[in-house]
């Protein structure tokens, strides 16, 4: 496709249960990122892949939450036993290169009741 | 990564030219300096980047000082669809993007 597309844009679930979310970069992006917006917050740095290993999972807030990679592909964001805590737009990134310009999807709304 | 300090806000005219001006005193040789902007309700969109001379592409110009302490984006002519947030970012080795607050552009019809 032309750009990052995310799905669900939209993900309503009750707190305690699991959550995917899933990502599909740019095609050729090699580096693939992301991040979480709390509502009236800036941006929160939560993972990046590179290829399908991820160097840096620094920013992933708790082992409940984990992602994972296929080849130079889509990536999925799991949340395990969600808080409410977890409610934010999840969004998605990808690069040519690690220092190229990313390009961001629309974002999954993720609310956790 | 280096800091950068930005207006919190700025108000313009549609049609008109528009500034927006950034501080990063603490810039290293290697730091590029990009800027990306966030919709309501969007995901961030790159705009431009630049290391030391000025840049033009078609969503802006980057004119970046001399002594590469500060730089400004210039949206020649503001539309109301260019009302957003903006992030001023210096990026050196690090593949992450940190978002400070950015400036909160409202354009006036």
């Amino acid at each position: 496709g032309a750009g990052v597309s995310q799905s669900p844009s939209n993900k309503v679930t009750e707190k305690g249960k699991d959550v995917e979310l899933r990502c599909d970069p740019i095609s050729g992006h090699t580096a693939l990122y992301w991040y979480r917006q709390r509502l009236g917050q800036g941006l929160e740095f939560l993972i990046y892949f590179q290829g399908n290993s991820a160097p840096d999972k620094s920013g992933l807030p708790s082992d409940r939450f984990s992602a994972e990679r296929t080849g130079e592909s889509v990536s999925t964001l799991t949340i395990q036993r969600t808080q409410q805590e977890d409610s934010a737009v999840y969004l998605c990134a990808s690069s040519f290169l690690t220092s190229s310009a990313q390009f961001f999807g629309p974002g999954t709304r993720l609310t956790v009741l | 990564d280096a800091k950068t300090t930005q207006p919190n806000s700025m108000e313009s005219n549609e049609e008109e030219p528009v500034h927006l001006p950034c501080n990063h005193s603490t810039i290293s040789g290697t730091d590029y300096i990009h800027w990306y902007r966030q919709l309501p309700s969007q995901g961030p969109e790159y705009v431009i980047h630049g290391l030391t001379s000025n840049v033009n592409n078609r969503m802006a110009s980057l004119a970046i000082a001399e002594d590469r302490k500060s730089s400004t984006l210039i949206l020649h002519r503001a539309t109301l669809r260019d009302a957003a947030v903006y992030y001023c970012i210096l990026r050196g080795s690090n593949y992450k993007l940190t978002f400070g607050k950015g400036t909160l552009l409202t354009v006036n019809p």
